[in-house]
């Protein structure tokens, strides 16, 4: 079974308003990562944050990780309708090597 | 190159054939990953191939898959016997990881698979 989930599993907002995006995991990590995907093909890491941070910034991008409750959340401030996406979590263990798994993903959608 | 490379981006083939897929991850990336994603789904991790170590296998979904790294680099999946389920995106990544802190994955663009 996949390791992160999503929620919400979608989301409408309109331009200029603010998009949280939340991941929940079951085992311990070495870190988690947020990553997007436009068009049903590749996707693009946006940001990681490691198991003993707390908090980290990157633009308009906030992503929060609380160890003890196994989740992060991923905000986005000031949406553009060029923010519309699929937004992906993705937890990494270390099993030896360092295995990603991927959640279900929010599908975003910021209306003009 | 540049980036991971994935060929080819789309195949259709028929039901009961064999496939491959080709990923030529970024030059140096001692990690490579291949994921699956259906339509409008999340991704779901197939294999995980790490340096010289051996590969975890655990998420290949029957023994139709398979998945080989020659020299610590190139990496073909193959689908025998091919059903229509497994029509799907199959996504390859990889990554460097140092200093015990796993990194980015870097992603190609994907094989759009197509069974009739």
């Amino acid at each position: 079974s996949q390791q992160g989930e999503e929620d919400p599993q979608a989301l409408s907002i309109q331009e200029g308003e603010n998009a949280t995006m939340n991941c929940s995991y079951k085992t311990s990590i070495n870190n988690l990562q947020w990553y997007r995907q436009n068009s049903g093909r590749g996707l693009v890491h946006l940001i990681l944050i490691r198991s003993n941070e707390r908090e980290k910034h990157s633009g308009r991008l906030r992503v929060t990780l609380d160890t003890s409750k196994k989740s992060s959340s991923l905000l986005i401030t000031a949406s553009r309708a060029a923010d519309t996406a699929s937004y992906f979590c993705a937890t990494v263990r270390n099993t030896g090597g360092f295995k990603t798994i991927f959640g279900a993903g929010t599908r975003l959608f910021v209306k003009a | 190159g540049a980036g991971v490379s994935q060929s080819p981006s789309n195949k259709v083939t028929e039901k009961g054939k064999d496939v491959e897929l080709r990923c030529d991850p970024i030059s140096g990336h001692t990690a490579l990953y291949w994921y699956r994603q259906s339509l409008g789904q999340g991704l779901e991790f197939l294999i995980y191939f790490q340096g010289n170590s051996a590969p975890d296998k655990s998420g290949l979904p029957s023994d139709r898959f398979s998945a080989e790294r020659t020299g610590g680099s190139v990496s073909t999946l193959t689908i025998q016997r091919t059903q229509q389920e497994d029509s799907a995106v199959y996504l390859c990544a990889s990554s460097l990881s140092q200093g015990g802190i796993a990194g980015e994955l870097f992603f190609g663009e994907g094989s759009r698979l197509t069974v009739l």
